[in-house]
């Protein structure tokens, strides 16, 4: 395992529903990602907290909204999805922000599949 | 903007031969380079990483080599076992951008 673990494994949700996903971390690591993982495409970047701050949001739509309560946690909010937006998300931690570059230890992701 | 490609979007071989995947990247200014994989129903696993200060890295059954005049990186994997059938990712950091930039991923399918 690679000490970053995300909840729920497998989510189903309709387009007017609500729901959060959860990340932690337990390598004591000081930035947290959020990734979206679609079929035959790259991984695209959401989110990036270092220190409990967000430091970069790539154009990502406002109902995807990121929480970061500490070093160790990391939530995404769902709300009002669309079908497109069925993917896998996964978390990611890494030791410092990437300046200078740092590998990201990734959780096994949330298989969300919006209806 | 940092593309980063893979030659072949599946790789089959025989068990016990070697492999190579290789990912081509534009940003000359890059310098720091991983790859990972990504088993069925997993996330990306990280493999091994190599700096733009030296070409080659190996490790356990594999070697990274980085060849930057051409901005080219291959992932070998020595003796390829069933274990290793997976979806290999190269990833990229450019100082310029502060983030990592992923391939589109190349599936490693092993046939005993």
């Amino acid at each position: 395992e690679t000490g970053v673990t995300q909840t729920p494994r497998h989510l189903v949700m309709g387009m007017t529903n609500k729901k959060s996903l959860k990340c932690e971390q337990h390598l004591g690591h000081n930035a947290m990602y959020w990734y979206k993982q679609s079929a035959k495409k790259p991984l695209e970047l959401m989110f990036v907290y270092s220190l409990e701050e967000r430091v970069e949001n790539n154009s990502v739509p406002s109902r995807f909204s990121p929480e970061c309560p500490n070093s160790s946690h990391l939530f995404l909010h769902l709300h009002t999805l669309q079908p497109e937006d069925s993917a896998l998300y996964l978390c990611a931690s890494s030791q410092d922000r990437p300046a200078g570059g740092h590998e990201q230890y990734f959780g096994p992701g949330t298989r969300l599949t919006v209806t | 903007g940092e593309n980063v490609g893979l030659h072949l979007p599946t790789l089959s071989v025989q068990e016990g031969d070697n492999s190579i995947i290789n990912c081509a990247y534009s940003n000359s200014a890059s310098d720091y380079f991983i790859w990972y994989k990504q088993e069925s129903g997993k996330g990306p696993q990280f493999i091994i990483d190599i700096r733009s200060n030296m070409d080659k890295r190996q490790g356990q059954r594999v070697t990274v080599l980085l060849n930057k005049t051409v901005k080219h990186l291959s992932l070998q994997i020595a003796a390829t076992q069933p274990g290793d059938s997976a979806v290999y990712f190269c990833a990229v950091f450019s100082g310029g951008y502060n983030k990592l930039i992923f391939g589109a991923g190349t599936r490693l399918a092993v046939h005993p």
